[in-house]
């Protein structure tokens, strides 16, 4: 059983880029099934998905987040990585990383693993 | 982008209750429908994928229908550990999107 682990600072300052990385562990990030990708949580509200990516670099994300948001994959370390630019209050949310099925039609489809999620607040 | 808009925003239930959760799509998503459980402080489970599929080791308590725009979350009899946040989610067409939950409270 996969499990994924999001680590990051918990403090971005206003305009800054905010960095998340996910870990996953019990299998490798270079599957044919599965993306990987980020979902958060603003304090009070719903969940909001931001993107997915699979391992050969093909992502999707969300147009309302589009131009500020980059995905990467590092095979190498088992790793996926979330960069969030030019941040403000608003993007002040717990973060989840969380693998999606899928992937052999081509768009990430149900989220079956999840992290625990991270708090980042937006301050200065 | 797809609206997903569930109903009711909060239910009071019991245990051994039989809870229903709808959720509407603001077009057809066909079966691309998606439930999850959040609880505070916890990492959002799949219950149901493709608007009926049981994930597995979900108890059987817990099952989907419908297809189009409407669609049901039912839980047979409502256990202690089974109060928390219900979403749906739309895997239709990027981007994914979710509805704004249905909180299930004593």
């Amino acid at each position: 059983q996969q499990q994924l682990q999001e680590s990051g600072p918990g403090l971005v300052k206003p305009s800054e880029t905010l960095s998340l990385t996910c870990n996953v562990s019990g299998g490798s990030i270079i599957s044919n099934n599965y993306y990987w990708g980020w979902v958060r949580q603003p304090p009070g509200k719903g969940l909001e998905w931001i993107g997915s990516i699979y391992h050969s670099g093909t992502s999707h994300s969300n147009p309302s987040l589009k131009s500020r948001v980059t995905m990467l994959i590092d095979a190498s370390k088992n790793h996926f990585f979330l960069r969030l630019s030019s941040v403000t209050a608003a993007d002040t949310a717990v973060y989840y990383c969380a693998r999606a099925t899928g992937a052999t039609s081509g768009f990430p489809d149900a989220l079956d693993v999840w992290g625990h999620g991270t708090t980042v607040t937006v301050s200065s | 982008d797809i609206q997903m808009t569930q109903s009711p925003s909060s239910l009071s239930a019991s245990v051994g209750d039989r809870v229903t959760i709808t959720c509407r799509s603001s077009q057809s998503i066909t079966r691309y429908l998606n439930w999850y459980q959040h609880k505070v402080g916890k990492a959002p489970k799949l219950l149901i994928y493709g608007a009926s599929g049981l994930q597995s080791g979900v108890p059987s308590r817990f099952s989907g229908s419908g297809s189009g725009t409407d669609f049901t979350l039912s839980i047979s009899s409502l256990q202690p550990e089974d109060f928390a946040t219900y979403y749906c989610q739309q895997s239709y067409d990027t981007p994914l999107t979710f509805g704004g939950g249905t909180k299930v409270e004593i």
